[in-house]
């Protein structure tokens, strides 16, 4: 199994919701990532996770809450969302952190907030 | 943070070549790849070349690498409709082991 999979493909979201968007990979992949997309823009780095523990926070907001429960599972939990968090929300992953890991991305998920 | 530059739309023939050009800032760079976007889709890893190399050549794909101008190239040979996407270079950050993107090309290929 050599992909990355992400749930939902899409959500719609109020700003009052809680909701969470879900990433597995099966490689055995010890590194896992969050970016945001925004349209016509190149993905920006949020969160790297390195064996199950934070090793990069970007100085995001803390309504994105970043969760990894084993090595193989990547969660992002969203509250009190803004209009501008809309964006296509990728998840990757590597073999470890770290230059000269290839990153392998998922089909991301597209979320639009009300 | 670095400037990792694209232009932004190439616009070529079906059974041309496409030349995709990319100047990166951090000359430490040890690995730097090429990735493509199709509409609505994730990013995949097309090929990457490594700082020592000039050259990578991988089926239809070439890429050229000039360290000394910090220029990187993607060539695509026979180019087919199926290659109509957005090409992401990026440069791993030396100092941070992050993955820096360019800006991000818009290949359209017309029959």
């Amino acid at each position: 199994d050599t992909e990355v999979t992400q749930t939902p493909k899409h959500l719609v979201m109020g700003m009052t919701n809680k909701k969470s968007l879900k990433c597995e990979q099966h490689m055995g992949h010890r590194a896992m990532y969050w970016y945001k997309q925004k349209a016509k823009k190149p993905p920006e780095l949020m969160f790297v996770y390195s064996y199950e523990k934070l090793s990069i926070n970007e100085s995001v907001p803390s309504r994105f809450s970043p969760e990894c429960p084993n090595s193989s599972l990547l969660n992002l939990h969203l509250h009190a969302l803004q209009p501008e968090d809309s964006a296509l929300y990728l998840c990757a992953s590597s073999q470890w952190e770290g230059g000269g890991n290839e990153q392998f991305f998922g089909p991301g998920t597209r979320l639009t907030v009300l | 943070g670095e400037d990792v530059e694209q232009s932004l739309f190439l616009s070529v023939r079906e059974g041309d070549s496409s030349v995709i050009n990319c100047t990166y800032t951090d000359s430490s760079s040890t690995y730097l790849y090429w990735y493509k976007q199709e509409p609505g889709a994730g990013l995949q890893l097309l090929t990457y070349i490594f700082s020592n190399m000039d050259m990578k050549q991988d089926q239809r794909l070439t890429v050229l690498l000039n360290k000394k101008d910090k220029h990187l190239s993607l060539r695509i040979a026979d180019t087919q409709t199926g290659d109509s996407a957005i090409y992401f270079c990026a440069e791993i950050d030396y100092n941070t082991d992050k993955l820096i993107f360019g800006t991000g090309t818009r290949l359209q290929v017309f029959p």
